[in-house]
């Protein structure tokens, strides 16, 4: 089974609205750490935000926030007036607590944002 | 701070020889670090773990002879590709963790295989 899914391979949105990317996980481990990342052009891999299972408040990193549902084991991303600088791919991310440091990823969704 | 570096930032070889990609912590000591593949409009696939002064554990499908990879200290690990084909023309993305729940990524290198 997918430890991390991602069902958008694309999203769009005009610029200054909200857009939600996806993200569902899969694990049994009561401890595991949920990242988001944004991937531009040029490769480099950003870290966007962290949410961990035994947070009680969802996320919140400036535009970025998290939508931590954890009967549902979902943990989207949610970016609030989107800008231009926006448009990457991003990938979603869980590192489970009993499994060393590797981290399982996504395949990711990439967004375009139109002005 | 967590800044992380490689080098080269881009390679371009012939067939058959051999390719050293560096990954250093700049402003920390990465207990592990995280070797990555990624191909086009694809996910990164993790390659291999290693930690410090241990040898690397490699995922599943990986050739441990022929991705070299040796983390000598706590700010660098290199990942060698040897004898390098051209189906080995991919991005090559490092990281680096000091901690569980952190893992810090460096800006890639994309190698070409002639």
């Amino acid at each position: 089974a997918q430890k991390i899914t991602q069902t958008q391979p694309g999203m769009f949105v005009q610029e200054k609205e909200a857009v939600t990317l996806d993200c569902t996980y899969d694990t049994s481990d009561p401890s595991y750490g949920l990242f988001w990342y944004k991937q531009p052009s040029s490769g480099e891999m950003i870290f966007l935000i962290y949410q961990g299972s035994y947070d009680q408040q969802n996320a919140t990193e400036g535009r970025y926030s998290l939508n931590f549902q954890k009967a549902r084991k979902s943990a989207n991303l949610v970016i609030s007036a989107s800008q231009l600088g926006d448009s990457a791919m991003y990938f979603c991310a869980m590192r489970e607590g009993g499994t060393g440091n590797q981290f399982y990823f996504g395949t990711g969704t990439s967004l375009t944002v139109i002005p | 701070g967590a800044v992380v570096s490689q080098h080269p930032s881009w390679v371009i070889c012939k067939s058959g020889t051999s390719v050293k990609i560096e990954c250093r912590s700049l402003d920390f000591q990465a207990t592990t670090m995280f070797w990555y593949r990624q191909f086009p409009k694809q996910s990164l696939m993790l390659m291999a773990t290693s930690n410090e002064g241990s040898k690397a554990t490699y995922e599943q499908g990986v050739e441990k002879d022929k991705f070299l990879i040796n983390h000598a200290s706590l700010t660098l690990s290199t990942l060698t590709v040897t004898s390098a084909h051209p189906e080995d023309s991919s991005f090559y993305i490092c990281s680096a963790s000091r901690s569980p729940y952190e893992q810090y990524f460096g800006p890639g290198t994309r190698l070409t295989v002639t």
